[in-house]
């Protein structure tokens, strides 16, 4: 089966750094993405890991440890706007014809206050 | 690169009433297109996986008789609900795969449908 696990919701201070982690047990790994979702709006894309380690985008890095499954997005310098829903999602199930399945996980709603 | 658009954003319609929403890769050939649906608070759950010229796999739970899928084109996807009830009122999402990065899944913008 397939489990992924992150906070409901987190508040955080503008300016401020905060990271939201995610736990997974899946069947098959094919990399972890993260997603940010404004209400009423789809998802997109923040960053992609495959390989262990940290993998830096401007404000925002990605970390993974696949051997104890988990992984945790840390967003730098909060600004009002980073208010959202953050998904962690994870590239586990091989669906035919060279694609890949995502599973997602329930989201960690983020408020960022002054 | 890498657009997907969708259409209608929102609708409203009566229960008992057949609704489509499609699902477009603007720039790219999507080889598979999936659909999710989203309910408030809720993340996405896959309902479907198609594949350009072949049947969907439909998830779990999910009434292939009720949400019919067609990827007739390697651009274009569609999604009808058919006799739609209130409680198949969501957001529903597709995403696309394929192009110069064909592991990567790029979403459309969604559809509000609201069933009365």
């Amino acid at each position: 089966g397939q489990n992924i696990d992150q906070p409901t919701e987190m508040t955080a201070t503008e300016g401020a750094i905060v990271q939201i982690n995610c736990t997974y047990q899946t069947s098959g790994f094919n990399g972890l993405f993260w997603y940010q979702q404004h209400a009423g709006e789809a998802p997109t894309f923040l960053s992609y890991n495959v390989l262990d380690g940290l993998e830096e985008k401007g404000r925002f890095s990605s970390f993974l440890s696949r051997s104890k499954g988990y992984s945790y997005l840390l967003l730098k310098e909060l600004q009002m706007k980073d208010s959202a829903s953050y998904l962690c999602a994870v590239r586990a199930a091989y669906s035919g014809a060279g694609s890949y399945q995502l599973t997602f996980g329930k989201g960690t709603k983020l408020s960022v206050i002054p | 690169g890498a657009v997907v658009s969708q259409h209608p954003s929102r609708v409203i319609c009566k229960s008992g009433t057949s609704v489509k929403i499609e699902c477009r890769s603007l720039d790219f050939q999507a080889t598979t297109m999936f659909w999710y649906r989203q309910f408030p608070k809720q993340s996405l759950m896959l309902m479907a996986t198609s594949n350009e010229g072949s049947k969907a796999t439909y998830e779990q739970g999910v009434e292939k008789d009720k949400f019919l899928i067609n990827h007739a084109s390697l651009t274009l996807s569609t999604l009808t609900v058919t006799s739609a009830h209130p409680e198949d009122s969501s957001f529903y999402i597709c995403s696309a795969q394929g192009g110069d990065r064909p592991y990567e899944q790029y979403f459309g913008p969604g559809t509000r449908l609201t069933v009365t």
